[in-house]
C-alpha cells in the first residue's frame, strides 16, 4: 500500500498568512495526488487535482505542486473560511489512499 | 445539478451485515464511477471500494472479503453490502462520483454504529 505522510499535523496561523501544506508519498507516484479540504462537520471538498490542476469554483488562492513523492498543497493569505481539515489522496495505485490530515487553525 | 445521497440504517448489531445505498442525480452511472468512502469518529479518511462507470469493481484490500458494491443503473443506485462487521466499523459513510481518479462530488454521508 502507498502510504501518505501529511506535515503538520496541525498549523496554527492568522489570517492574511500564507501557509504551506506538505504531503509526502511512501514511493514515487508521479502527479497521482489530489486535495480535498473537509470543514467540521460537512463533506470532503476537491480542490487541486492531479497535483496542480485547479478546480472550478476553488479560489485561487488555493495552489498545488510537486511530482514523485513531495508535494504542496499552498494556500495564499489564509482567509477565515479556511480554517478545516486538508487531505492528500493518491490514485496512482488502484487501492487508493488518504494522508492523515493536517488542520489548519486559528492561532 | 449533481448529488450524491446515502441512505440506510444507523444502527447494526456486531456480525451483522450492513446494506447502504447511495441515490445519484445529475449524472448517469454508466458515464462516472462512484465510490464509498467512510470516515471513523475523530479520525481520517478511508477508501472502501467503488464501481466504475462499465461496471468492474475495485476494493480495498483490507476488506474486500466482506465487501460487495454493485449498481441499479436502472434507479441510479450503487448498493454497499458489508458483512461481518464489527465496533471497528463504526464511522460515517459517504459516496462520491469519481471523475477519473478524483472525487469531485460526494454525500452529505451516513453514520453507522455498530452496537448491540
Amino acid at each position: 500500500n502507498i502510504v501518505l505522510t501529511q506535515s503538520p499535523a496541525t498549523l496554527s496561523v492568522t489570517p492574511g498568512e500564507s501557509v504551506s501544506l506538505s504531503c509526502r508519498a511512501s514511493q514515487s507516484i508521479s502527479t497521482s495526488i489530489h486535495w480535498y479540504q473537509q470543514k467540521s462537520n460537512e463533506s470532503p471538498r476537491l480542490l487541486i487535482k492531479y497535483a496542480s490542476q485547479s478546480i472550478s469554483g476553488i479560489p485561487s488562492r488555493f495552489s498545488g505542486s510537486g511530482s514523485g513523492t513531495d508535494f504542496t498543497l499552498s494556500i495564499n493569505r489564509v482567509e477565515s473560511e479556511d480554517f478545516s481539515i486538508y487531505y492528500c489522496q493518491q490514485s496512482y495505485s488502484s487501492l487508493y489512499t488518504f494522508g492523515a490530515g493536517t488542520k489548519l487553525e486559528l492561532k | 445539478q449533481v448529488q450524491l445521497k446515502e441512505s440506510g440504517p444507523g444502527l447494526v448489531q456486531p456480525s451483522q451485515t450492513l446494506s447502504l445505498t447511495c441515490t445519484v442525480s445529475g449524472f448517469s452511472l454508466t458515464s462516472y464511477g462512484v465510490s464509498w468512502v467512510r470516515q471513523p469518529p475523530e479520525e481520517g479518511l478511508e477508501w472502501i471500494g467503488g464501481i466504475w462507470s462499465g461496471g468492474s469493481t475495485d476494493y480495498n484490500s483490507a476488506l474486500k472479503s466482506r465487501l460487495s458494491i454493485s449498481r441499479d443503473t436502472s434507479k441510479s443506485q450503487v448498493l454497499l453490502k458489508m458483512n461481518s462487521l464489527q465496533t471497528e466499523d463504526t464511522a460515517m459513510y459517504f459516496c462520491a462520483r469519481a471523475d477519473g481518479y478524483t472525487f469531485d462530488y460526494w454525500g452529505q454521508g451516513v453514520m453507522v454504529t455498530v452496537s448491540s
